[in-house]
């Protein structure tokens, strides 16, 4: 079973509008992480934002916000006033225990985001 | 402040060829080091984690390997390269997955022809 799903392989948004992002998460692991990517065409590897489970409130950083409900282990994320540079494919990762210390970043199919002017 | 720096940026080899991709990591000590591959269109895989000098998991059965030789160097090898090798590569690295985000390097795009 997927343990990261990201049911949105490609989204569009008007450029100044907000757009959500979606990514469910299985795990048995009570001290999960929670990590979102941006990935441009260049290829690298971006970090947005971060959310540990044990976190009261939602990530913001800037533009994105991480809107966590973990009863339905979801972590979708919000970018407001969309850019044109905001054009990219956005992963949703989670950090779970592996035992001995090591811990697993696990990485969703991602979504493409395509931000129109 | 860290970096990453992985090489070649692209590369392109035969069927039956060997392969050596390096990743050095440059302003901190002892680092989570991580392999992962990324076929066209899809997420990422990890292939290889290493928490030490020595020390490499594999994540899946597969016709790589990985080495570390010094604290701060990742190095990807095959001995023969296979048409489903072909991919990008990213290495990245953490100080703790615990509670920080891993950082990664520009990439490599392998193509096996």
């Amino acid at each position: 079973a997927q343990k990261i799903t990201q049911t949105q392989p490609g989204m569009f948004v008007q450029e100044k509008e907000a757009v959500t992002l979606d990514c469910t998460y299985d795990t048995s692991d009570p001290s999960y992480g929670l990590f979102w990517y941006k990935q441009p065409s260049s290829g690298e590897m971006i970090f947005l934002i971060y959310q540990g489970s044990y976190d009261q409130q939602n990530a913001t950083e800037g533009r994105y916000s991480l809107n966590f409900q973990k009863a339905r282990k979801s972590a979708n994320l919000v970018i407001s006033a969309s850019q044109l540079g905001d054009s990219a494919m956005y992963f949703c990762a989670m950090r779970e225990a592996r035992g001995a210390g090591s811990y697993q970043l696990t990485f969703g199919k991602g979504t493409k985001l395509s931000v129109i002017p | 402040s860290q970096t990453i720096h992985q090489w070649p940026a692209t590369l392109v080899q035969p069927v039956g060829s060997p392969l050596s991709l390096e990743c050095t990591v440059e302003g901190t000590s002892n680092p989570n080091l991580y392999w992962y591959r990324q076929a066209a269109g899809r997420g990422l895989q990890l292939l290889f984690y290493s928490v030490g000098i020595g020390q490499i998991s594999s994540e899946v059965p597969q016709n790589l390997s990985a080495s570390r030789p010094q604290d701060r160097q990742f190095i990807l090898s095959s001995k023969k390269l296979l048409l489903s090798d072909s991919g990008f590569y990213l290495c990245a690295w953490s100080v703790s997955l615990r509670r920080t985000e891993a950082f990664f390097g520009q990439g490599t795009r392998l193509t096996v022809v």
